[in-house]
């Protein structure tokens, strides 16, 4: 049983280009969270989606991130016209139902900006 | 605005002793609790949880501990193993289901 996969696990990326982040979520999960941990600092909540739809989206950057959960294939979050400070881990979590649920994270996927 | 607050970056103990790593919180709207675990270059994984109905769960040698007039939840590990050497998460949900993390604590399980 396949836990939370995502990649690419580490992706270079020079100033001005995007970044696409992929996540599945664990088997039988329809709620996808994905995080940011900025260096020396904790998580932070970025977005949160069902298939299809974005639930919340309040911790996400106005301009130049997006993120969606299409019906079929994998969770992606897109950074365009990435800047030095978008370096960082971004994690992706799922779960069954929200609320009272617990969210298992992917090992997540390391932004470096050149 | 940090509305879980880790006020420990980092606990120290003797293995085979008791860690108690601490967290507290400021929106009495939180209703689920949780503590992750993180390895460096890993992702959080989950160790125990509670709901805000209760006042403690264990889970073999992890209890984690909730006063919620004092808005203050506890883990405790006992006893504590060299592999317990980690970075602890404290994360608390609101009705919406997302998490808001603290800043983490690093237990360092000495020999």
């Amino acid at each position: 049983n396949a836990g939370v996969m995502q990649n690419p696990r580490h992706l270079v990326r020079r100033r001005g280009q995007e970044a696409r982040l992929r996540c599945s979520p664990m088997k039988g999960h329809s709620h996808v969270y994905w995080y940011r941990q900025l260096p020396e600092e904790g998580l932070k909540f970025m977005v949160y989606l069902q298939k299809e739809n974005i639930i919340d989206e309040s911790g996400m950057p106005k301009e130049r991130f997006s993120a969606e959960f299409p019906k079929e294939g994998p969770s992606i979050l897109r950074i365009q016209q990435v800047v030095r400070g978008d370096s960082a881990a971004y994690f992706c979590a799922s779960s069954i139902q929200r609320q009272t649920d617990t969210q298992y994270f992917g090992p997540g996927t390391r932004l470096t900006v050149l | 605005d940090q509305q879980v607050k880790q006020n420990s970056p980092s606990l120290s103990v003797q293995e085979g002793r008791i860690s108690i790593l601490n967290c507290d919180y400021t929106n009495s709207m939180f209703d689920y609790f949780l503590w992750y675990k993180k390895y460096p270059a890993e992702g959080p994984t989950f160790l125990i949880s509670i709901s805000s109905i209760k006042d403690k769960n264990e889970d073999g040698r992890f209890t984690v501990f909730l006063n919620k007039s004092a808005k203050h939840l506890s883990l405790h590990i006992v006893p504590s193993q060299p592999g317990d050497s980690a970075v602890y998460f404290c994360a608390a949900s609101d009705s919406w289901g997302k998490l808001q993390f603290g800043a983490g604590t690093q237990v360092v399980v000495t020999p």
